[in-house]
């Protein structure tokens, strides 16, 4: 059974940063693409970024670029999402996710989600 | 960018099917997936690429995407299915994943 769980969430204030880990087990992780998936109190999901398995490809939402960074540690078993420059909007739960080795395939590992709250 | 279109509330009486709806254009040119989510959980896979049910999923659950429209179904409705249902694609264009804005289901 896969298992992923994130940390690394709290309160920061406009224009800071925060580092999320997701730590997976339970599967080839240096064989998988990573996601990052967020969703703002009350709101639905939105997809934030992902990255393939030897961090040859990144993709981001567009509202997210130039200020969100992911990358990953395969030895750790681990993804990362460095965001910086942080705005209210920003404000989430940050769910990690798996597709597996399929980039066209459907999120079928999900974390519990880490809460990001910015605000002063 | 690509938009889904989901109807924000659908209520069915238990027993009842449900039908629940997500639109965009030339939507039966893409793999479409759904998650159920629960309040307080994330969200679980529920069907992928239009019409297969993971392991697990009751064969209540079923789905299709013709033309302009994906459907989730929800054959014989329980008051365990109440959840918000999101339906999700990859815009081919940008490499992007995009969800619908999710349906509220409430079960009667």
């Amino acid at each position: 059974e896969v298992h992923l769980v994130e940390s690394g969430g709290g309160v920061v204030q406009p224009g800071g940063s925060l580092r999320l880990s997701c730590v997976a087990s339970g599967l080839t992780f240096s064989d998988s693409w990573m996601s990052w998936v967020r969703q703002a109190p009350g709101k639905g999901l939105e997809w934030v970024a992902n990255i393939k398995r030897d961090e040859s490809e990144r993709y981001y939402v567009d509202s997210v670029k130039g200020r969100f960074a992911i990358s990953r540690d395969n030895a750790k078993n681990s993804v990362y999402l460095q965001m910086n420059s942080l705005r209210a909007e920003d404000t989430a739960v940050y769910y990690c996710a798996t597709s597996g080795s399929d980039f066209w395939g459907p999120y079928r590992s999900w974390g519990q989600g880490t809460l990001v709250t910015v605000s002063s | 960018s690509y938009v889904l279109t989901q109807p924000l509330s659908v209520s069915v009486a238990p027993g009842e099917t449900a039908r629940l709806s997500c639109g965009a254009d030339n939507i039966n040119r893409f793999n479409v997936h759904w998650y159920q989510q629960k309040p307080g959980q994330a969200p679980l896979l529920v069907i992928s690429h239009d019409d297969a049910r993971p392991s697990g999923i009751p064969e209540r659950f079923s789905g299709s995407n013709s033309g302009n429209t994906a459907t989730l179904t929800i054959s014989r409705v329980e008051a365990g299915d109440e959840a918000d249902y999101y339906c999700q694609v990859l815009d081919n264009d940008n490499d992007h994943w995009v969800f619908g804005g999710g349906t509220k289901l409430t079960v009667l």
